[in-house]
């Protein structure tokens, strides 16, 4: 069964900064893993998905690495700005299934301060 | 491209009665998903439609949760009897056909507070 895990919880750091935030998942037979934005109150936003076949996938100030053999994600954001502060969660589906049937770490809440 | 819709975005509504959410995908997408979830906590998967047909269900949907997808577009959940416990976000999302993994696309949920 598939676990995903995102440590920290909660992480706090000056606007500029770049910051690292890890998840890591118990099958390695993942087949994509994606990650997503949330603000207070709202849906969940795409920010990247990396299939099995890559390594990484970058968007703008975002990277996402996969590590399968590790079992570990994570997502670098360059020079971070206030308006990148919401809820980041990893999420990746259910064995190697490609289906959405997604199963979500708790998320790492980011706050950058100006 | 509208981005997926639910409505409503808030629903009140006292122990033992029904509701009912709606959700319309992104039009080209025929798989539909529904997540609940909790404060401080990821979502969870409830239930996926691939068309019209429910194709796969979670534990957590008791006999109390129903979803239809009647004609293939929009989707309805309904929970009924409902329970303080079912006091959560339901989210809906959609996804185009997964040959080789398409992200997925959330709508803004709808927050049910059960009293």
């Amino acid at each position: 069964k598939q676990e995903v895990t995102q440590i920290p919880a909660a992480l706090s750091v000056p606007e500029g900064e770049n910051l690292v935030l890890n998840c890591s998942f118990t099958d390695s037979a993942i087949y994509n893993l994606q990650w997503f934005r949330q603000d207070p109150g709202k849906g969940l936003t795409s920010l990247l998905l990396i299939q099995s076949s890559q390594r990484e996938q970058t968007s703008g100030r975002l990277n996402a690495s996969l590590d399968k053999s590790s079992g570990r994600s994570t997502l670098y954001i360059a020079a971070s700005q206030p308006g990148d502060s919401a809820t980041y969660l990893c999420a990746g589906p259910h064995g190697s299934s490609n289906t959405g049937k997604l199963i979500f770490g708790q998320g790492t809440t980011l706050q950058v301060k100006p | 491209d509208t981005g997926v819709s639910q409505d409503p975005r808030h629903k009140i509504t006292k122990r033992g009665q029904n509701v009912t959410f709606r959700c319309d995908p992104i039009s080209e997408h025929n798989r539909l998903y529904w997540y609940r979830q909790t404060l401080g906590q990821g979502p969870e998967f409830l239930t996926y439609f691939q068309n019209e047909a429910q194709l796969e269900k979670s534990r957590l949907l008791s006999d109390r949760f129903s979803a239809e997808r009647p004609k293939g577009s929009f989707s309805t959940l309904e929970i009924q009897r409902t329970e303080q416990g079912d006091s959560a976000m339901y989210l809906c999302a959609s996804s185009g056909f997964a040959g080789v993994g398409s992200p997925l696309h959330f709508g803004n949920g709808t927050r049910l507070t059960v009293t």
